[in-house]
């Protein structure tokens, strides 16, 4: 497996513009995560899913984004319009069943770097 | 909420040299895992010791966990030029609204001198 593909690499914007990122997760992963990371911030979870479903989205900052995940083996987060204050890296991390033994090791793609001018 | 403390901040070593890097949380946790991250790529699962377990081998790293009072310390021995990055603690719990989710501290920069 290629491990989690997240498009674009790079991604710069206009303030205003949208914004669409993307996630392949590995597959037969049912878990798939957003993370955000900046200097000040740190690494912030935005949003993760299980099994194609939102579970929890209280990491995402505001209502200008917005996540889906259509099927397994793709996801997008949103940035509509997208601001300054946005440009970070994204990171999309994917993780297998837990079984009994709970085993939650994620697997992180490349990331994205946004920035907003 | 639920998030791993990494000290120090930064950390700068001769090669050779072992380094410690410690974690604290504020509550109870199913697992703890450790992640590297090399400057401009993503992070990169290291080890996972359960609540249960007390200390963790993998090749040069060892990894302490002492639930009583919610730390964790990673210990990388002979360290080595390519050990040079950022080193974070994640912990996970589940709670009554949420599966298992994964939260990270703000991590520790190891530099490691040649």
């Amino acid at each position: 497996d290629a491990g989690v593909i997240q498009s674009p690499r790079h991604e710069v914007t206009e303030m205003g513009q949208e914004v669409t990122l993307r996630c392949k997760p590995i597959s037969g992963h049912d878990y798939l995560f957003w993370y955000r990371q900046t200097m000040m911030r740190g690494l912030e979870l935005l949003i993760y899913f299980n099994n194609n479903v939102p579970i929890d989205d209280s990491g995402m900052p505001e209502d200008r984004f917005s996540a889906k995940m259509p099927n397994a083996s793709f996801s997008t987060l949103k940035i509509q319009p997208s601001e300054p204050r946005d440009s970070a890296v994204y990171f999309c991390a994917s993780s297998p069943p837990l079984g009994t033994g709970k085993n939650t090791e994620a697997f992180f793609g490349q990331g994205t770097r946004l920035t907003v001018v | 909420s639920q998030q791993g403390e990494e000290d120090p901040q930064a950390l700068s070593i001769q090669e050779g040299e072992n380094a410690t890097m410690n974690c604290s949380y504020k509550t109870s946790i199913n697992n703890l895992q450790w992640y590297r991250q090399n400057s401009g790529r993503g992070l990169v699962h290291l080890i996972l010791i359960r609540s249960n377990e007390r200390e963790k081998h993998s090749g040069r790293l060892r990894v302490t966990l002492d639930t009583s009072k919610k730390s964790s310390s990673l210990l990388i021995t002979a360290s080595r030029a390519a050990d040079t990055a950022s080193y974070f603690c994640a912990t996970d719990a589940s709670w009554e609204t949420s599966y298992d989710k994964v939260i990270f501290g703000p991590g520790t920069s190891l530099s490691v001198i040649p």
